[in-house]
């Protein structure tokens, strides 16, 4: 089954930077975009961006364009998702998702609490 | 950007009851509509995509119509696990917006 697993609870000063993984199994990495999501305490949900793993394309947010980079490492099928500069505003919950059948989200990972604070 | 709006923020109903939950898009985004629950501490799950067609595994009693500018979910015979916020999604264009979602709680 398709499983996306996420790395752990990260914890960050304000202007510094994080790196956040998702590992996925149970389907072929590059044939699926990768989406990343974030929540905020108590928020909804907010489209960051998007990356084909396979040519490595993004489209970003114009919201988070130029402080965050989405990549990822196709031998250990992983994502990764990188934010600088972060703010204390930034604190927030990150999922990533895969693109899926009518432009869906169909897995996501379990997220990785992303705090920032001084 | 394409704004999704979702109201009323929160909403009580009872076990049995029939709820529909309408979400608006600021422009026509056709069919490109997904719908999701969310629990409290947990991820996301799909429920609905293309606007109508029900996300495998999920129950019968869920089901979305609209398309263009205005959709609804709809939960027919509600259950206690049905409480949860649900929100709206389109992905016709990047950003790929969300709702502001609705918290539905069960009596």
């Amino acid at each position: 089954q398709v499983q996306l697993v996420q790395s752990a609870t990260e914890v960050r000063k304000p202007g510094a930077s994080v790196r956040v993984s998702c590992k996925a199994s149970g389907y072929i990495f590059s044939t699926y975009y990768m989406q990343w999501v974030r929540q905020a305490p108590g928020q909804g949900l907010e489209w960051m961006g998007s990356m084909n793993p396979n040519t490595g394309d993004t489209k970003y947010s114009e919201k988070f364009q130029g402080r965050i980079t989405m990549t990822s490492d196709k031998p250990s099928n992983t994502a990764y998702m990188d934010m600088r500069e972060l703010r204390s505003d930034d604190t927030a919950v990150y999922y990533c998702a895969r693109l899926w059948e009518g432009a869906s989200f169909d897995s996501w990972g379990q997220g990785t609490q992303i705090t920032v604070s001084s | 950007d394409i704004q999704m709006t979702q109201s009323p923020p929160s909403l009580y109903a009872s076990v049995g009851d029939r709820v529909s939950l309408p979400c608006r898009a600021s422009q026509t985004i056709r069919n490109f509509l997904s719908w999701y629950q969310q629990k409290p501490g947990k991820a996301p799950k799909l429920l609905i995509y293309a606007a109508s067609t029900l996300q495998s595994g999920v129950p019968s009693r869920f089901s979305g119509g609209g398309s263009g500018t205005d959709f609804t979910l709809t939960i027919t015979s509600l259950q206690p696990e049905d409480s949860a916020t649900y929100y709206c999604q389109q992905s016709y264009s990047a950003p790929y917006t969300f709702g502001q979602g609705t918290k539905l709680n069960i009596k």
